[in-house]
């Protein structure tokens, strides 16, 4: 079984650029995660979707991230402008019901 | 808001040694994760606890969750180098999961 890709795995970016990461989770998983995981952190939830929807965007910078998952498969997160403190791993996973299955996560670096 | 606080931050083991990795919770815990993270990786699913008392094994691991549901441990005997890496807990808020900021291993050849 495939597990949760994750892309490009590294992104180096100046501030105020833009920056986009992409996830496929695993085939038939319904609920989809964006975490931040600052060095020497915990991940911190961005967003879940199930489906197409959004459960729970409540840590999401609004104001300069986005994230969307059209047909309920695979999701983007997107941010812009970014700012030196966006630097850290993006890690997208997926569930089917309780257990997560973590991608490899995107470095992002913002200089 | 439920609070997760992991003890040590770090931890460094001389290989063969046993060594035990705790995880605290403010409130009571309706289920508890654990996971192994690598630098630069992805998180790998350990064990999930639910219950008061429960106690679950995987190989050299072993991870336990106190009667009151508001502590775990997770302990490893014997360490081999390929235990090196970070350990996050997680508490089950039912839709999500709220993880402790990790515990870095080192294992000494």
């Amino acid at each position: 079984e495939a597990g949760v890709a994750q892309s490009p795995r590294y992104k180096i970016i100046e501030k105020r650029q833009s920056v986009a990461f992409w996830c496929n989770p695993i085939s038939g998983h319904a609920t989809l995660y964006w975490y931040q995981q600052i060095l020497g952190q915990g991940p911190k939830l961005l967003i879940q979707f199930q489906n197409n929807g959004v459960v729970d965007d409540s840590q999401l910078p609004k104001d300069r991230f986005s994230a969307e998952r059209l047909k309920g498969v695979d999701s983007t997160l997107k941010i812009q402008p970014a700012k030196l403190e966006d630097s850290a791993v993006y890690l997208c996973a997926s569930s089917p019901a309780y257990e997560q299955y973590f991608g490899p996560g995107t470095r992002l670096t913002v200089t | 808001s439920q609070e997760l606080e992991q003890s040590p931050q770090s931890l460094i083991v001389q290989e063969g040694k046993n060594l035990t990795i705790n995880c605290t919770s403010s409130k009571t815990l309706y289920g508890l994760y654990w996971y192994k993270q690598k630098y630069g990786e992805g998180l790998i699913f350990l064990m999930m606890l639910q219950k008061g008392g429960e106690e679950k094994s995987h190989e050299k691991i072993t991870a336990k969750l106190d009667e009151k549901k508001q502590q775990s441990s997770l302990h490893i005997t014997a360490s081999q180098p390929s235990h090196a890496g970070i350990y996050l807990c997680g508490a089950d808020m039912i839709d999500k999961i709220i993880f402790g900021k990790g515990t870095r291993l080192h294992i000494l050849p």
